[in-house]
């Protein structure tokens, strides 16, 4: 078990260029989480995967904001035409489903840090 | 979205027990309380959860109201590797947790 990958692990940008951050989740983890935390708050939800399939999607993810599981294991998530405001840390989660709620936890990876400038 | 209240802010002493307290009012009969912390440059990570009953594990203990309505995280005996955010979540097992903004810990050494 080598945990939640997350790359690169900080990424500094101009305003107005596109991005892309990577998640590789735990092998056998079914379901994938993206979330995004600015300073002195918590993690807020943008968007989860069920395999491959885009379940979610939270209405702080603008039409900018896009992500992809295509074979329901690494996952991307891009962001076009950055803005100032997108600076935070990207954070992806996974975790096992159909074992029971009881079971369900999420295991967070160390985030990737973006920088607009 | 599910509401947690708890103290912005909280600070103990190292090798003392640390209570941490949240209110979940609004907790329905099938969601499950979670609590994650997050250290300095990490993700969250996964500290304890339960239903009903109090629960134990080797990294705390979680203290269940019988109206379900709160809970308590319990540190034994902290150490300064516990200092941290520490966020209360509840839930329908993993799906979509909604973080507030946590109870930052303070470990005095």
């Amino acid at each position: 078990d080598t945990g939640v990958s997350q790359n690169p692990r900080h990424k500094i940008t101009k305003r107005g260029q596109n991005v892309t951050f990577r998640c590789d989740p735990i092998s056998e983890h079914n379901r994938l989480y993206w979330y995004r935390q600015t300073l002195g708050q918590g993690p807020e939800f943008l968007t989860y995967f069920q395999n491959e399939a885009q379940l979610e999607k939270s209405r702080l993810l603008s039409d900018r904001f896009s992500a992809e599981r295509p074979k329901g294991s690494f996952s991307t998530l891009e962001i076009q035409r950055t803005e100032q405001g997108d600076s935070a840390m990207y954070l992806c989660a996974s975790t096992i489903t159909g074992t029971g709620l009881s079971n369900e936890k999420l295991f967070f990876g160390s985030g990737t840090q973006l920088s607009v400038l | 979205d599910a509401k947690t209240t708890q103290p912005n802010s909280m600070e103990s002493n190292e090798e003392e027990p640390v209570h941490l307290p949240c209110n979940h009012s609004t907790i329905s009969g099938t969601d499950y309380i979670h609590w994650y912390r997050q250290l300095p440059s990490q993700g969250p990570e996964y500290v304890i959860h339960g239903l009903t009953s109090n629960v134990n594990n080797r990294m705390a203990s979680l203290a269940i109201a019988e109206d379900r309505k709160s809970s308590t995280l319990i540190l034994h005996r902290a150490t300064l590797r516990d200092a941290a955010v520490y966020y209360c979540i509840h839930s329908k097992g993993a799906q979509k947790l909604v973080f507030g903004q946590g109870t930052r810990l303070t470990i005095n050494p």
